[in-house]
Order: C-alpha cells, then sequence, then structure tokens
C-alpha cells in the first residue's frame, strides 16, 4: 500500500532563507509525486508534480523537488523564503494505476519569520 | 478558464441536522472526487466519479453520507443526519480521466455543533 511520510509537522525560517520540508513515500511501483500549498481557508493548490521526466522538478513560487528513489524521498525546497510563502504543504502520491488516487501526507506547516 | 467551485464555503448545522454540498468540476473534467481533510490532516479521498459512475466509494461511510452526479457534471454530497465528528473540510477535486493531476475546489467548512 501506498504511504506518504511529512517528517516535521512545522517548519520555521527567516524571511530569505532556504526551505526544505521533507517528504518520504512508499510505493510498490514508480509513482507520480506531488506538492500542494494550501493557503488558510482554501483549497489546494498544485505547486509540482513528478512524473518520471526529470528527477528535479520546479514548480510555481519558486519551489522544486527532487526525486530520489534509492532514499524514497521526494523534499521540497526554496532557495530564498518569503512571507507570502507561509501556508501548509501537503506532499501526495499516486500509483496512476485503476484507483488514480492521491494519498497525502499530515501536511507541514510553514511559517516565515520576518 | 474556471476552476473547480464548491459551495457553500461555510455551514454550521446542528447535530443530526442534514446538509448537502456542491460541486461543480473544471470543464471537460470527466473524474470527479469528493475529500474529507479533518483538521490538522491530510485530505482522505471519499468517493471517485467517473461521468455519472462511483467507481470508488469504498471510503464513504455509507450509512449516513450519499453522493449523487447525475449528469455527469455536477456534484451533490449528503450527509444525513450529521454528527459532531462531521465537523471537518469537504474538498472537491477533478481531473481528466487518465489524468494524474487533481485540481481542488476551495472547500466546505462545515461545523456540527
Amino acid at each position: 500500500a501506498q504511504s506518504v511520510t511529512q517528517l516535521g509537522s512545522h517548519v520555521s525560517v527567516s524571511e530569505g532563507a532556504l526551505v526544505l520540508l521533507r517528504c518520504n513515500y512508499s510505493s510498490s511501483v514508480p509513482p507520480y509525486l506531488f506538492w500542494y500549498v494550501q493557503y488558510p481557508n482554501q483549497g489546494l493548490q498544485l505547486l509540482l508534480k513528478y512524473t518520471s521526466a526529470a528527477t528535479l522538478v520546479k514548480g510555481i513560487n519558486g519551489f522544486e523537488a527532487e526525486f530520489k528513489k534509492s532514499e524514497t524521498s521526494f523534499h521540497l525546497t526554496k532557495p530564498s523564503a518569503h512571507m507570502s510563502d507561509a501556508a501548509e504543504y501537503f506532499c501526495a502520491v499516486n500509483d496512476g494505476g485503476a484507483t488514480n488516487k492521491l494519498i497525502f501526507g499530515t501536511g507541514t506547516l510553514l511559517a516565515v519569520q520576518p | 478558464e474556471a476552476g473547480v467551485v464548491q459551495s457553500p464555503r461555510y455551514k454550521i448545522i446542528e447535530k443530526k441536522q442534514p446538509v448537502a454540498f456542491w460541486c461543480n468540476p473544471i470543464s471537460g473534467h470527466n473524474t470527479l472526487y469528493w475529500y474529507l481533510q479533518n483538521l490538522g490532516q491530510g485530505p482522505e479521498l471519499l468517493i471517485r466519479y467517473e461521468n455519472e459512475e462511483a467507481v470508488d466509494d469504498s471510503q464513504l461511510p455509507k450509512d449516513r453520507f450519499s453522493a449523487e452526479r447525475l449528469k455527469g457534471v455536477d456534484s451533490t454530497l449528503k450527509i444525513q443526519p450529521a454528527e459532531l465528528g462531521d465537523s471537518a473540510v469537504y474538498l472537491c477535486a477533478s481531473s481528466t480521466t487518465q489524468g494524474t493531476e487533481q485540481y481542488f475546489g476551495p472547500g466546505t467548512r462545515l461545523t456540527v455543533t
């Protein structure tokens, strides 16, 4: 069965600092992997996705993620945090099979300090 | 392009009352999903539709929850009767039939008192 683990339910960084949000997945088949962002009282917005085309995936708002099969990881990074990045971030996995179901992690709440 | 539309955005009801949520997916998206998001958790799938057919409803508590997508476009999710533990955000998402990307609406935040 697929699963996603996000290490760190809360992460706090200073404005301008590196953002690193961790995600490890478990999947018996090559997965599709996603990062979504959720701002307060809003739905989920797709940041980026991995679909095996390239291991380094660039997304919106300056975020990127690297797929590492050997580590079963898909960590999200941004070189320089902005105040507007404060939100909750969810990693998700989809095996692309018949169910086409997204399995989400429990989320990481990112705080950006001035 | 219009995104996924959901209404209402917020709903407060007393326990044992019925409640319904409405979703209009992105035009051309045949697949529609309803997710439940509890506070501090990631969304969990309740039901998935391919056109009018519910192809995965294994996580839907059928004793009190029901859903329909009569014409293969809009969908309604109903709870009757609501319980205190149903307080959560109900998210609707849509995708193309073979698409792995799902696009989410803003959600309905339900509070049961």
